[in-house]
């Protein structure tokens, strides 16, 4: 059984129109993650809650904004979606630092 | 528009042979290293990992060597199988995973 289901698997948006990626998770882990994945590139962090502590990375644009409303749940949300934000969006979670992260499926996003 | 994505390293193998996948680390200060397995249309699967205070670390058909000497990580996977065709990752760092840029292993009958 899946442990972190991310939905939708794909989804199409249009430029500039704000759109929501969702995550969630069976595993009750206190750290969950967000990746953006290019075609044949590694995968990127965006930024990650431990608990409800939200820590961005530097290089994250602004655009990209996320948010944990308990445990199990965490969002990423992308306020004006440009063309470059095409990518795989990797969630992940892990029981606490320094442990091993387990990845969902991703969600491609795709802009028109 | 979006950036054009970088060409894999790419290792092709007979099945049964065994695969031998390199990773090279910049880090010094980095003490926990991770393999991971991530087919096309799934997310990154965690296969191994290896502390710093290891050299070598085996699994089921899998084995890590790490010489911290070169900042060298290695994935060795024995009888490879088609079923381990996929990109395989290495990875620094757990609190913060920073992923090398991958190679794709693909397996012919």
């Amino acid at each position: 059984d899946a442990m972190v289901i991310q939905n939708p698997r794909y989804q199409v948006t249009q430029f500039g129109k704000p759109v929501t990626l969702s995550c969630s998770q069976t595993l009750n882990h206190n750290v969950m993650y967000w990746y953006q994945q290019k075609s044949s590139q590694a995968p990127k962090l965006l930024f990650h809650y431990y608990d409800k502590d939200f820590n961005n990375e530097a290089d994250t644009p602004d655009n990209f904004q996320s948010r944990r409303p308990n445990t199990s749940f965490c969002f990423l949300d992308i306020r004006s979606p440009g063309l470059g934000d095409a990518a795989m969006y990797l969630c992940a979670t892990s029981r606490d630092r320094g442990r091993p992260q387990h990845f969902g499926d991703g969600t491609r996003l795709s802009i028109l | 528009g979006e950036s054009v994505g970088l060409h894999l390293p790419t290792l092709s193998v007979q099945e049964g042979d065994n695969s031998i996948i390199n990773c090279a680390y910049s880090n010094s200060a980095s003490d926990y290293f991770i393999w991971y397995k991530q087919e096309s249309g799934k997310g990154p699967q965690f296969i191994i990992d290896i502390r710093s205070n290891m050299d070598k670390r085996q699994g089921q058909r899998v084995t890590v060597l790490l010489n911290k000497t070169v900042k060298h990580l290695s994935l060795q996977i024995a009888a490879t199988q088609p079923g381990d065709s996929a990109v395989y990752f290495c990875a620094e760092n757990p609190d913060k995973l920073i992923f090398g840029t991958g190679t794709r292993l693909q397996v012919f009958p």
